[in-house]
């Protein structure tokens, strides 16, 4: 079955310190993992997709096909990152997201 | 254009009343998605459109579940005889085709309570 598993519901930092929001996947293809995020009053939007391996706002995401994982990483924590943060998994052939139950990132000043 | 829009915000109705959501997705967008979501949860995806051929259902979407997208743009979503179940955010969103499908743009949402 396909599966999207993050872990924390909740994750609390003060600003300048290291953040790492866990995801972990069940997909029996090769998959495309993605990250979307949730600002207060905002609706959600992509973060970033693990195939450009790019940085957006300092986050970064690793594809680690061994621990199936995707955990998404900043190495210093701004309080503009406060917000939900969702992991998914692209379905492929059925079109979908398959989305984690989303983590709620907290950086206090 | 400015974005998904989704028609009503927020919608309030009692057991066994039937309602219908609104979704105007991005005009270039031949993709249109249908998601839930509910309290402490990620979105569902409940089905999916390409053009008019509604090509996905997910298994949350009972009978009493409908969606059309007659002309390949906006699309609605119906709920028959609602139940207290039903009471979710309604999420959709819109992308290119199938190698850009994963880059969905999504709409604010409609917030539907059963009461």
């Amino acid at each position: 079955a396909q599966r999207v598993t993050q872990p924390e519901k909740l994750l609390s930092v003060f600003k300048g310190a290291p953040v790492e929001l866990k995801c972990n996947y069940s997909y029996s293809g090769s998959p495309e993992l993605f990250w979307y995020v949730q600002y207060s009053r905002q609706r959600l939007q992509l973060l970033l997709r693990h195939i450009s391996r790019e940085s957006i706002k300092g986050f970064t995401a690793d594809l680690n096909k061994g621990e199936t994982s995707f955990h998404l990483k900043k190495p210093f924590a701004q309080e503009e990152d406060s917000a939900m943060y969702y992991c998914a998994l692209y379905g492929g052939s059925q079109g979908n997201l398959i989305f984690g139950k989303g983590t709620k990132l907290s950086v206090k000043p | 254009d400015t974005g998904v829009s989704q028609d009503p915000r927020h919608k309030i109705t009692k057991r066994g009343q039937n309602v219908t959501f609104r979704c105007d997705p991005i005009s270039e967008h031949n993709r249109l998605y249908w998601y839930r979501q509910t309290l402490g949860q990620g979105p569902e995806f409940l089905t999916y459109f390409q053009n008019e051929a509604q090509l996905e259902k997910s298994r949350l979407l009972s009978d009493r579940f409908s969606a059309e997208r007659p002309k390949g743009s906006f699309s609605t979503l119906e709920i028959q005889r609602t139940e207290q179940g039903d009471s979710a955010m309604y999420l959709c969103a819109s992308s290119l085709g199938s190698g850009r499908a994963y880059e969905q743009y999504f709409g604010p949402g409609t917030r539907l309570t059963v009461t």
